[in-house]
């Protein structure tokens, strides 16, 4: 199932401008981590933020995460033509209380263009 | 270089037939995972594995085989019962619950 939903669905912007995705999600997580895929490519991954912190940077990007509203937002600042890009977030929980491994759980993205 | 691999990167099949997506990494990674990526959605998990021959079922797991014989290869079985088989398919691995890094893809249509 699809637990994390980004929105907007579709954002295009000038090269310079900031650009905000948000993504909400459904159940308890461990934390949330947002991807980017260039088309028909595979995914890179961006930033990870536990779900003990609220704010995160790197580099440009800045997420926030705030557990109570079950929501999180990336922002992109001063974006280029090279930040063009399908963008995801997904959470992460454990298989089980055993397992060594996390799942993620992907939204259904969000289609970023800059324009130069 | 150390990586995660997909092969091929692009595959076409038949109806009713069966065919395998390889995927191998050298970043002795104990967890290796396969998802689905249909147009315009997010990835949905169909296998993953934590350790050698141990796999689990994902979310959209009915029409797929996987095996895991060796810790460096996960390979994926698109079998005859899949009924909507054409996708772009993600092979990812990681070191237990550690971030997850992604292969480039395979695309596979059905004829």
């Amino acid at each position: 199932s699809q637990q994390g939903e980004e929105d907007p669905q579709a954002l295009s912007i000038q090269e310079g401008e900031n650009a905000t995705m948000n993504c909400s999600y459904k159940t308890s997580i461990n934390n949330l981590q947002w991807y980017r895929q260039n088309s028909g490519r595979g995914l890179v991954h961006l930033i990870l933020i536990r779900s003990n912190e609220r704010e995160k940077h790197s580099g440009r990007l800045r997420v926030t995460l705030d557990t109570s509203k079950k929501s999180s937002s990336l922002l992109i600042t001063a974006s280029r033509a090279a930040d063009t890009a399908s963008y995801f977030c997904a959470t992460a929980t454990f298989f089980t209380p055993s397992s060594s491994a996390r799942q993620l759980t992907f939204g259904s993205g969000t289609q970023l263009t800059v324009l130069p | 270089d150390g990586g995660i691999t997909q092969s091929p990167k692009y595959l076409f099949r038949k109806e009713g037939q069966n065919v395998t997506l390889s995927c191998e990494q050298n970043l002795n990674h104990d967890a290796m995972y396969w998802y689905r990526q249909d147009p315009g959605q997010g990835l949905r998990l169909i296998y993953y594995s934590q350790i050698v021959n141990d796999f689990q079922k994902g979310d959209i797991a009915e029409g797929y085989s996987v095996s895991r014989e060796k810790k460096e290869s996960f390979p994926l079985t698109v079998t005859s019962a899949q009924k909507n088989p054409t996708a772009f398919y993600l092979c990812a691995s990681s070191i237990g619950s550690g971030d997850q890094f992604f292969g480039p893809g395979t695309r596979l249509t059905v004829l």
